[in-house]
């Protein structure tokens, strides 16, 4: 247990389908991070919230709407998603974004997506 | 570009040492991290290195030479659990972590 739990953690849905991803950490920390992983792939940063404030978005396509409630919760919106967004989905969280150059993450199980 | 290589894959013998290499080209340097991941698990943090030298901790260590962009993660006495994907991960001067594909080490008894 790293302290982050991610559900669901296995998610089936159909290009016209909403599904939302939940994150919640239990740290204490300050930001929390999305990623996409992709077999053989680096992970690759979709977002980035510290302090509840969006810091990152690396050029994700709109059809992912992140949400960030409160320091705790952070959620992944999905929408007319595409086959090739199947992945797994991770979160992560770290006490906060930039203090420091040890800013160690800890990440959620993640969420197995498929889109059929 | 930012680039971050480590091998595919490696096969090495339970109680035997492996050496698993990374090296990267950023832009600036504040940190390089190794995490470990079983499938279908979370990664988790294994070590930390942002100066020069060997950082052990039990059976693992990690090396960095910062004018050679290059890291190792060395792995003694290899037990079966240890068969994992091992992530190295440099974070650049804006802070963000860049992350290699990953290494998946099977152990083989």
């Amino acid at each position: 247990e790293t302290g982050v739990t991610q559900t669901p953690r296995h998610l089936v849905m159909g290009m016209t389908n909403k599904k939302s991803l939940k994150c919640e950490q239990h740290l204490g920390h300050n930001a929390m991070y999305w990623y996409k992983q992709s077999a053989k792939k680096p992970l690759e940063l979709m977002f980035v919230y510290n302090f509840k404030e969006q810091t990152e978005n690396n050029s994700v396509p709109s059809r992912f709407s992140p949400e960030c409630p409160n320091s705790s919760h952070l959620f992944l919106h999905l929408h007319t998603l595409q086959p090739e967004d199947s992945a797994l989905y991770l979160c992560a969280s770290s006490q906060d974004q930039d203090q420091s150059s040890y800013n160690e993450q800890f990440f959620g199980p993640g969420t197995r997506l498929t889109v059929l | 570009g930012q680039n971050i290589d480590q091998p595919t894959e490696m096969t090495a013998t339970e109680g035997a040492i492996v050496q698993i290499n990374c090296t990267y080209q950023t832009s600036g340097f504040n940190g390089l991290f190794w995490y470990q991941q079983h499938a279908g698990e979370a990664p988790t943090f294994l070590s930390y290195n942002v100066l020069d030298g060997l950082e052990e901790k039990g059976r693992f260590s990690s090396f960095l030479s910062r004018s050679k962009g290059y890291s190792y993660l060395l792995l003694k006495e290899l037990q079966m659990k240890d068969s994992a994907s091992y992530l190295c991960a440099v974070m650049d001067s804006n802070y963000q972590l860049i992350w290699g594909a990953g290494t998946k080490l099977i152990i083989k008894p």
